[in-house]
């Protein structure tokens, strides 16, 4: 069954901790990007990658920090640098970076909710 | 910079009446807009999207959209909602196909509740 994978789905943390969030994909998408959903804020784009051992700050980078070693997995920490972390988070993939009509579509996953005690 | 408007935060229909969910952007270029949709406890998936062509855009379960360039404008609607249209919709825009790295700028969403 293809699609994006997040774990956990929930996913409590203490404060001054680090966290780390699993992004799996088995779409055979170069693309992957991580947001940020807060009530009443939208979707707010942290860090994207259009290929393995490349990525890209978004709007909200402060206080995160990504890896992409393989093209399946773009795993996201949660620093204790990150203020508010309490948030919903979600991957998406698209096949590539989104500059083809015809190939632009960003799957999402899931989506992992992130709670600092 | 640009960004996306999305005039009501929460609309609340009885079924069967018509939907009409306001969408404004800010970017004089070319631009490339989308509907995505969060059922309850499900994924965030695509509703609609334009790129060129008719302005009447049709999506999934009956909703479409109109791209009004002169108003900067991509209103979602449905003629008759049904319960299980309650849900978040959120409009997204790419203002920079080609050119940039082709990321989507969010809306702040609209929550959609449906009375039975």
């Amino acid at each position: 069954d293809g699609g994006i994978t997040q774990s956990p789905k929930y996913l409590f943390r203490k404060e001054g901790q680090n966290v780390t969030l699993s992004c799996e994909q088995n779409l055979n998408h170069d693309a992957m990007y991580w947001y940020r959903q807060d009530p009443g804020q939208g979707l707010r784009l942290i860090y994207y990658s259009q290929i393995v051992n490349d990525f890209q700050k978004g709007d909200i980078a402060e206080g995160y920090s990504v890896s992409r070693e393989k093209k399946e997995s773009f795993p996201l920490t949660v620093t204790s640098a990150q203020k508010n972390p309490t948030a919903f988070y979600l991957c998406a993939s698209s096949i590539e970076l989104v500059r083809d009509p015809s190939t632009d579509t960003q799957y999402f996953g899931p989506g992992t909710r992130l709670t600092v005690l | 910079a640009q960004s996306v408007s999305q005039h009501n935060h929460h609309v609340i229909l009885s079924e069967a009446a018509s939907l009409e969910l306001g969408c404004n952007y800010s970017y004089g270029g070319t631009v490339n807009l989308f509907w995505y949709v969060q059922y309850p406890g499900q994924h965030l998936q695509l509703l609609l999207k334009y790129f060129s062509g008719d302005p009447l855009v049709k999506g999934i379960k009956g909703f479409e959209a109109e791209f009004i360039k002169s108003k900067f404008s991509f209103n979602l609607r449905k003629p008759s909602v049904q319960w299980s249209d309650t849900a978040e919709y959120f409009c997204a825009v790419n203002a920079d196909y080609g050119g940039s790295q082709g990321n989507l700028i969010f809306g702040k969403g609209t929550k959609l509740s449906v009375k039975p």
